[in-house]
């Protein structure tokens, strides 16, 4: 069966330090993969999407960025948090149309 | 610009009632539509899919699409306090490849 990973769990940055979220799916070949941003009272956004290695396509203008450098692996980045970038970040594979998660990364920005 | 509107509630349902939820949703080419449930600091788990206008029944949890008039709702029977969570509404925007496109969620609240 196909599972998806993604740590950490929780983070504390401070403003202006680097990101570098990491997912990962096993069981399935060639997923669609995605990133998403659920702030504060707020609905689930989508960040980028792939297709496949190398492809990314980013929904959101912002101070963040996402690379695939392996078919099952997405990482979401960034060279310098602000303040706004804190939330739950969720990364999801998707069959179809459905979406499956990881467990998701609480971000604050400090 | 694709829109799916939920009550944000929160909505307070007595113990072993239905609970009702509902969505709209703008796109009128919208094919499928997924409710999603979300416990308090957790990701979200896929519960539910309509692809066809009516009923589909899993379980207690029921979902009813109207395509005519772009509404799609879950009912949940026999409510239990375990299903107090944010109940999201999706539908994919396009083809499906370039995500979904969720709702705020409607939180729910079961009363013992």
């Amino acid at each position: 069966s196909q599972t998806i990973h993604q740590w950490p769990a929780t983070l504390v940055q401070p403003v202006g330090s680097p990101l570098s979220l990491e997912c990962t799916v096993e069981g399935t070949s060639n997923p669609n993969l995605y990133w998403y941003r659920q702030a504060a009272g707020r609905g689930l956004q989508l960040l980028f999407y792939s297709v496949g290695i190398g492809q990314i396509s980013s929904e959101v203008p912002q101070n963040l960025s996402a690379s695939r450098p392996q078919d099952r692996q997405f990482i979401l980045s960034s060279k310098k948090l602000l303040l706004s970038d804190s939330g739950f970040y969720l990364c999801a594979w998707a069959v179809n149309t459905e979406a499956f998660f990881g467990q998701g990364t609480r971000l604050t920005v400090v | 610009q694709k829109e799916v509107e939920q009550n944000s509630g929160p909505l307070s349902v007595p113990e072993g009632a239905i609970a009702s939820l509902n969505c709209t949703y703008s796109d009128r080419g919208s094919q499928s539509f997924f409710w999603y449930r979300q416990y308090s600091g957790k990701s979200p788990e896929l519960i539910m899919f309509i692809y066809s206008n009516g009923d589909k029944e899993d379980g207690r949890f029921t979902a009813q699409l109207n395509k005519a008039s772009q509404y799609v709702s879950l009912l949940i029977r026999d409510s239990q306090p375990s299903d107090s969570a944010t109940y999201l509404c999706a539908v994919p925007p396009g083809g499906g490849a370039d995500g979904l496109t969720f709702g705020k969620g409607t939180h729910l609240i079961i009363q013992p």
